[in-house]
């Protein structure tokens, strides 16, 4: 089982509508959740961070399930803009490696 | 501007043939890394350095070197290079290790025939 997995997508969803995708973690003791965009051929860019209570950023809300060990990213009102490959990262352990899931990408259609 | 700069943005190189990419942040960060990424992997952490001459092994090492002797620069060096490190590379600083973001170079794709 791979450390932080990733449903690949690609998810097609059309402009406006809402979109989420879940992201699972193998190690309990994980402490720091993040959401990174990365464009085509382009460097990631953190979009947010993941916070316990969950939280929201403009059109972006992110979960945390502890319990369930996922993380997920809701978007809404969706936007041409928007596509692109989304990455869930998970920081823990002893060495505080970034553990990067394989992205899920995202198209918007018209 | 806070960045990280990379060089060079691609390469093509053969067999056998030692390179070295460099990386370079303005940003003061301790904490630095390189990482490959290759399709359906996601990245992959080769190296990287708490501070300066401090660096770790990370999930793929093999085949690379890393040296941090001044905390802005933390160049990759590739010994003898094969087909099988051709990929996409980046280079990340951030401020601490822990719970704060990665800025991340623009990358380097690397070729090797």
């Amino acid at each position: 089982r791979k450390e932080v997995e990733q449903d690949p997508g690609p998810f097609n969803v059309p402009e406006g509508a809402t979109v989420a995708f879940n992201c699972t973690y193998s190690n309990s003791a994980s402490q720091s959740f993040f959401w990174y965009r990365q464009d085509c051929r382009k460097e990631p860019k953190l979009l947010m961070s993941v916070y316990s209570s969950g939280n929201e950023d403009g059109r972006f809300t992110a979960q945390l399930n502890r319990a369930s060990q996922y993380i997920s990213l809701l978007i809404r009102d969706s936007k041409l803009s928007d596509s692109a490959t989304y990455l869930c990262v998970v920081n823990g352990g002893s060495n505080y490696q970034l553990i990067w899931g394989a992205g899920t990408k995202l198209i918007i259609k018209p | 501007e806070a960045q990280v700069t990379q060089n060079p943005r691609y390469l093509i190189t053969v067999t056998g043939k030692k390179l070295t990419v460099t990386c370079s942040q303005n940003m003061n960060h301790e904490y630095m890394s390189w990482y490959r990424q290759d399709p359906g992997l996601g990245l992959r952490q080769i190296y990287y350095s708490m501070n300066v001459e401090v660096t770790d092994k990370g999930d793929v090492p093999e085949g690379y070197k890393v040296s941090r002797k001044e905390k802005r620069n933390f160049p990759l060096i590739l010994e003898s290079p094969s087909p099988n490190q051709t990929s996409l590379y980046f280079c990340a600083s951030s401020a601490t290790a822990m719970n704060t973001e990665a800025f991340f170079g623009q990358g380097t794709r690397l070729t090797v025939v």
